[in-house]
């Protein structure tokens, strides 16, 4: 069974653009979570999408968004981009969230 | 408020077992724990998960004491690409939502 896929793996931007990083779950999970993490703050909960919906969300400000399509792939986007925000995004599918998070590889966000 | 704590580091030799200790003395009756791993700079990989009976799957063994209060992950035969950060967690299975990870210990294999 294929893992978790995320793509890009790299990206380079710059500060106030925008980006949309993929995440492709495992088959036949609905769950797909959104981390962020840093040398500083460690993992950080961005949000977390079921069949669509947005169960879960952390403490993250508006500029972090999400969605999930039917077919259960998801995609963030974070727009104006800030220095604070180059880090390694995280995408983990389950079969729902409370159960055990299987990740992708993550994408690794520098922003310039 | 951290609720597992875990050596800083260790070593282990190349194809020894390696044992990694977690202390979790305030766990609930209704927590699990839970092991992932993180190698440099990539996804955090689940290993293992147990209630209070020990657990065994390809990757490794789990042991929970009897309390409850301290588990041991154990790699039977170590191998280079076991080099990782290795995080134990609590949570409640079925509840819980989110992982967050504590600082975790940094195991190095060696040849």
């Amino acid at each position: 069974k294929a893992g978790v896929t995320q793509t890009p793996r790299y990206l380079i931007k710059t500060r106030g653009q925008q980006v949309t990083l993929s995440c492709s779950p495992i088959s036949g999970h609905r769950s797909v979570s959104w981390y962020q993490q840093t040398p500083g703050q460690g993992l950080q909960f961005l949000f977390e999408y079921f069949s669509e919906t947005q169960r879960n969300k952390g403490n993250f400000p508006g500029r972090f968004s999400g969605r999930q399509f039917s077919n259960s792939r998801s995609e963030m986007n974070v727009s104006t981009l800030e220095l604070g925000d180059s880090a390694l995004y995280l995408c983990a599918s389950s079969l729902t969230s409370e159960y055990e998070q299987y990740f992708g590889p993550g994408t690794r966000l520098t922003v310039t | 408020d951290a609720k597992t704590t875990q050596p800083t580091s260790m070593d282990c030799a190349e194809g020894r077992a390696a044992n990694l200790p977690c202390n979790h003395s305030t766990i609930s009756g209704n927590e699990y724990v839970y092991w992932y791993r993180q190698i440099h700079s990539q996804g955090p990989q689940y290993i293992i998960h147990g209630l209070k009976n020990n657990e065994t799957n390809e990757m490794a063994s789990l042991i929970i004491t009897e309390d409850r209060k301290s588990s041991t992950l154990i790699l039977p035969h170590a191998t280079l690409r076991d080099t990782a950060v290795y995080y134990c967690i609590v949570r409640v299975v079925g509840n819980d939502y989110k992982l967050s990870f504590g600082a975790g210990t940094t195991v190095t294999v060696r040849a």
